[in-house]
């Protein structure tokens, strides 16, 4: 257990369905991270949010919504995806996004758009 | 560009040692991070180094030289539940997480 939770572990979903990923820390930390991690691929940064403010969005596409209600929750709202986008989504969290804090990760939602 | 380089896989046997290298190019640098992966969970922490030289915990040890871009994992008395993946990641000076593919580590008895 890292103190980071996501919701849901699997999920299916077809390219016209909208869905939406949450995670949850309870570690008292000020910054929240999405990744994208594919087989044999480097881990790809989505979005930062830092003290709820969204910090970096890394050219992601719009059919991917962050939203960030308070320091301890993170969405990701997914509509009309592609199957590219089948990946495991993991979130992390950290004291600050702006210093070399370690990051601690959640178990991470495995997706699959058919 | 922005890169790190480590093996996609490696075969060590139990008891035995293992180093897993790391050399990287960013822009600036402000520290490397070492994670665990083990499959279908979370990547966890294992090691940070900022200056150079050697970091030691238990039985990983992790090294850093800023002159040369390089870095190294040693796992020491290797074990079953070593089988992992391990990620090495960079912060450059943006405070930007560079992360690197990954090396699958597979432990035979």
């Amino acid at each position: 257990e890292t103190g980071v939770t996501q919701t849901p572990r699997h999920l299916v979903m077809g390219m016209t369905n909208k869905k939406s990923l949450k995670c949850e820390q309870h570690l008292g930390h000020n910054a929240m991270y999405w990744y994208k991690q594919s087989a044999k691929k480097p881990l790809e940064l989505m979005f930062v949010y830092n003290f709820k403010e969204q910090t970096e969005n890394n050219s992601v596409p719009s059919r991917f919504s962050p939203e960030c209600p308070n320091s301890s929750h993170l969405f990701l709202h997914l509509h009309t995806l592609q199957p590219e986008d089948s990946a495991l989504y993991l979130c992390a969290s950290s004291q600050d996004s702006g210093q070399t804090y370690e990051q601690y990760f959640g178990p991470g939602t495995r997706l699959t758009v058919t | 560009g922005q890169n790190i380089d480590q093996p996609t896989e490696m075969t060590a046997t139990e008891g035995a040692i293992v180093q897993i290298n790391c050399t990287y190019q960013t822009s600036g640098f402000n520290g490397l991070f070492w994670y665990q992966q083990h499959a279908g969970e979370a990547p966890t922490f294992l090691s940070y180094n900022v200056l150079d030289g050697l970091e030691e915990k238990g039985r990983f040890s992790s090294f850093l030289s800023r002159s040369k871009g390089y870095s190294y994992l040693l796992l020491k008395e290797l074990q079953m539940k070593d089988s992992a993946s391990y990620l090495c990641a960079v912060w450059n000076s943006n405070y930007q997480l560079i992360w690197g593919a990954g090396t699958k580590l597979i432990i035979k008895p």
